[in-house]
């Protein structure tokens, strides 16, 4: 079985400041993970992902990730936000077949001050 | 490459009728194809596997007989919600995985969006 956990519903933050959005995961084989981004009324985007390379992920749009298999996290950074960076960020985590399914954390709002 | 459409954008259907939603992997053969439903504010529930030429799987609690998927090529699975309710207004989003393997992603289309009256 396999589970992800975003705590908080909303992350704020300033333009030009770190984000730092949070997940961690419960999975009884390797996990897969991933982070994906959607804007208002669109589907989803692949932000990058974690298949038992290398630990630290680099994406697109300046985000990276870390896979850190004694905390069970793969928490999302970026060193400084733009305002086009407000959306809703998902973690997922999936088994290591290549048409294993997808289990969806519940998401995280991102804001952008000016 | 790896581009996902869904056809319609957006549908408003009367109680009562069908409708039907496309997935289509434009430049890629996907093996699987995946339903997914999105609540206002909520995340992604999957609702259905769909595997080229052979039935879908449900999820627990998807009602199979009122969300018929077909999957008849590696570029195409369909969506029917028949008799559609108020309760079934909601954003579909489908997602595929290629045929070729190594990757271990999904390709999400953009969503459709239903609005039953």
């Amino acid at each position: 079985a396999q589970s992800v956990t975003q705590l908080g519903s909303h992350v704020s933050v300033s333009e030009g400041a770190l984000v730092l959005l949070r997940c961690n995961y419960s999975s009884s084989v390797p996990p897969y993970l991933f982070w994906y981004v959607q804007y208002p009324n669109q589907g989803l985007q692949l932000l990058l992902k974690y298949t038992s390379a290398a630990t630290l992920v680099k994406g697109i749009n300046g985000f990276e990730a870390e896979f850190k298999k004694s905390e069970t996290s793969f928490h999302l950074t970026k060193p400084s936000a733009h305002m086009s960076d407000a959306a809703e960020y998902f973690c997922a985590v999936s088994g290591p077949g290549a048409n294993s399914k997808l289990t969806f954390g519940k998401g995280i709002t991102l804001s952008v001050r000016p | 490459g790896a581009v996902v459409s869904q056809h319609p954008s957006r549908v408003i259907c009367k109680s009562g009728t069908s409708v039907k939603i496309e997935c289509r992997s434009l430049d890629f053969q996907a093996t699987t194809m995946f339903w997914y439903r999105q609540f206002p504010k909520k995340s992604l529930m999957l609702m259905a596997t769909s595997n080229e030429g052979s039935k879908a799987t449900y999820e627990q609690g998807v009602e199979k007989d009122k969300f018929l998927i077909n999957h008849a090529s590696l570029t195409l699975s369909t969506l029917t919600v028949t008799s559609a309710h108020p309760e079934d207004s909601s954003f579909y989003i489908c997602s595929a995985t290629p045929l070729q393997g190594g990757l271990y992603e999904q390709y999400f289309g953009p969503g459709t969006r239903l609005t039953v009256t």
